[in-house]
């Protein structure tokens, strides 16, 4: 079952922070953050494990509540680089990434 | 420089007729997965293989085959392709290892294929 993305959109005049959240009901491995810009491949953010390891290389946050099966991605001092729509991935138990809608991202000067 | 190839990035074709998406990786990675992207639905999955001969399918496999007899290939098939696969497909790879299971994946450039 596709894991539900909130909100759909989200328009930030540069500096501002967002958060966009990633819940599901099912039971998760890992969660899974990819960004995408417009006509481009998705691009990996990160990776939260059970336990609150994170594994990433951008200068990005993410947490990760395993108890209440939800992921959210916190994206401080937004720079105009960081516009697109943000997809949040779980890893199901077959190996399996089930992504979510999708949520986009403007940033305006 | 590590990458995930497609081949062709666009194709428009018509309906019933067989066609080939190509993609090779060369990073060694064990999993490979195709995706279809349509406007508003994120990524859905079309088949995923763990190694070589390993396949399975994923949420959407209907009207599509896969093959991975090779580590660095995994080709999508379109035996008999109808309007509604008219979509923008990526093909992925990963290596796998441990927890999580699926590590950072690589894209490719996207396949965008219209059908009529």
């Amino acid at each position: 079952q596709q894991p539900v993305q909130s909100p759909q959109a989200v328009i930030l005049r540069e500096g501002e922070d967002a958060v966009i959240n990633c819940s599901s009901s099912k039971a998760l491995y890992s969660v899974h953050w990819y960004r995408q810009k417009h006509g481009e491949a998705p691009v990996f953010l990160m990776i939260l494990l059970k336990g609150g390891e994170q594994k990433g290389h951008e200068k990005i946050s993410a947490s990760f509540n395993e108890k209440k099966q939800q992921s959210s991605l916190y994206l401080t001092a937004s720079q105009l680089s960081y516009s697109g729509t943000y997809f949040c991935g779980t890893e199901n138990s077959n190996y399996q990434l089930i992504w979510g809608a999708g949520t986009k991202l403007i940033i305006k000067p | 420089e590590a990458q995930v190839t497609q081949n062709p990035r666009y194709l428009i074709t018509v309906t019933g007729k067989k066609l080939t998406v190509t993609c090779s990786q060369n990073m060694n990675h064990e999993y490979m997965s195709w995706y279809r992207q349509d406007p508003g639905l994120g990524l859905r999955q079309i088949y995923y293989s763990m190694n070589v001969e390993v396949t399975d399918k994923g949420d959407v496999p209907e009207g599509y085959k896969v093959s991975r007899k090779e580590k660095r290939n995994f080709p999508l098939i379109l035996e008999s392709p109808s309007p509604n696969q008219t979509s923008l497909y990526f093909c992925a790879s990963s290596k796998t290892s441990g927890v999580p299971l699926l590590h950072e994946q690589y894209f490719g450039p996207g396949t965008r294929l219209t059908v009529t």
